[in-house]
């Protein structure tokens, strides 16, 4: 099946510095690769996505880029504010497959 | 729409109790999941449904049953709860439409086995 491996675990920047968390998966059959930010006492919830015919997409502030080729995809946050702060998870899974595995998450810190 | 709604927020059993975690959502998605977080280790699968009447396993399903008899709910049994499933749980809906998907999570259960 399909395994995620995400890094750093813990990442601590300074307010308006850009933060980069990388994951890479396993199965070349996935083509769905979602990006969830869980907040204390919260569920995971979606903040970006990306399809696999897809190498770059952005939002505002965040964007997520896909290598194929190398099985690996990065979330970039820029100009990061204290309220990005949580911890943040990457997944992968076939786009019509509930069978989606996640990467064990990274804890974002943005120091004021 | 209320979205994916858990009950109950936290819960301690005894070894070797049952109990139903339950999990509805109003959105009309056909698929739902479960999932158990646990530090250092993410979110992993229990089990999903592709619809009212499928489920199928994920990467952990031993100690869990689930059931769909509508597409409404998806509840999760502890047939003999020990203390290794000691863990948040999350249910999940999720639909996939024209190109387009998103999962929604319900706010989890803290379920501690004692």
């Amino acid at each position: 099946g399909e395994n995620v491996e995400q890094h750093p675990s813990t990442l601590s920047v300074q307010e308006g510095d850009s933060a980069v968390i990388k994951c890479t998966y396993s199965d070349s059959a996935s083509n769905y690769f979602p990006w969830y930010k869980q907040e204390l006492g919260k569920g995971p919830q979606l903040i970006i996505d990306i399809r696999s015919n897809v190498g770059e997409k952005k939002d505002q502030r965040i964007a997520v880029t896909l290598n194929k080729t190398a099985k690996h995809f990065s979330l970039h946050i820029t100009e990061t504010q204290p309220e990005d702060s949580a911890v943040y998870f990457c997944a992968a899974s076939m786009f019509d497959n509930n069978d989606m595995r996640f990467g064990a998450g990274t804890r974002l810190t943005v120091k004021p | 729409n209320a979205g994916v709604t858990q009950t109950p927020k936290f819960q301690v059993l005894k070894t070797g109790q049952s109990m139903t975690l339950q999990c509805a959502q109003d959105m009309n998605h056909e698929y739902m999941s479960w999932y158990r977080q646990d530090p250092g280790m993410g979110l992993r699968l229990i089990h999903y449904s592709v619809g009212a009447g499928i489920t199928d396993q994920g990467e952990v399903p031993n100690g869990y049953n689930v059931s769909r008899s509508t597409t409404e709910d998806f509840p999760l049994r502890l047939l003999s709860a020990a203390p290794s499933q000691t863990s948040v749980y999350f249910c999940a809906s999720s639909y996939a439409f024209r190109g387009e998907t998103e999962a929604f999570f319900g706010q989890g259960t803290r379920l501690t086995v004692v």
